[in-house]
């Protein structure tokens, strides 16, 4: 298996509160993903990282900021949360080439915003 | 963009054989992967097509069409940890990230 890990796993916020949730590997693989996971949606990607300091926006990517200073950590902020983030995150790191890689994911958190 | 449509949901009976389909419309094709994802768990890899034919896994296949904008995969002598969800993928080639678009997923429950 990958060694991609997500912290926290699980966690409840009020509205209105930022959040950070962090992505960290151990594979050394360029490319990283946040997506997130909600009933009748399948998987939305969020940001994606091609490199240390070089992110872009996915599909879903208002409300929502990354970062990257580190090969190994990718953090997703939510600066002020609200209830329709509320949702299943999952971190996905791929490489080296990016097309053609198989994606592998970490274990997810799961976030409430009340 | 990318537009890809699977069913949502496909029940079949321990022993027995599945096909899930998956169409796509891409604005460029650079592969196509299959993942299952079981309940409450992350999503795992199960195939990736890039050229036109079947990929044989042990009791898993998956087949592509690039000229129909078509994959299948199909799963073999169901078992009941068979009962997942499986989510289509495709991998465009015109980007830089190594993107996929992913469908919403076909949720298959086997039955004893």
């Amino acid at each position: 298996d990958a060694g991609i890990t997500q912290s926290p796993r699980h966690k409840v916020t009020e509205t209105g509160t930022p959040v950070t949730l962090r992505c960290h590997q151990t594979e050394n693989h360029r490319y990283m993903y946040w997506y997130r996971q909600d009933p009748g949606h399948g998987l939305r990607l969020i940001h994606y990282s091609y490199g240390v300091k070089d992110t872009d926006k996915g599909e879903v990517s208002d409300g929502y900021s990354v970062s990257r200073s580190k090969t190994e950590d990718f953090l997703l902020t939510l600066e002020s949360a609200t209830s329709s983030q509320t949702s299943v995150y999952f971190c996905a790191i791929a490489g080296p080439q990016g097309q053609g890689d198989t994606q592998y994911f970490g274990p997810g958190t799961r976030l409430t915003v009340l | 963009g990318q537009n890809i449509d699977q069913p949502t949901e496909m029940t079949a009976t321990e022993g027995a054989i599945v096909q899930i389909n998956c169409t796509y419309q891409t604005s460029g094709f650079n592969g196509l992967f299959w993942y299952q994802q079981h309940a409450g768990e992350a999503p795992t890899f199960l195939s990736y097509n890039v050229l036109d034919g079947l990929e044989e896994k042990g009791r898993f296949s998956s087949f592509l069409s690039r000229s129909k904008g078509y994959s299948y995969l199909l799963l073999k002598e169901l078992q009941m940890k068979d009962s997942a969800s499986y989510l289509c993928a495709v991998h465009p080639s015109n980007t830089n990230a190594g993107k996929s678009t992913f469908g919403d997923g076909t949720t298959l429950t086997v039955k004893p």
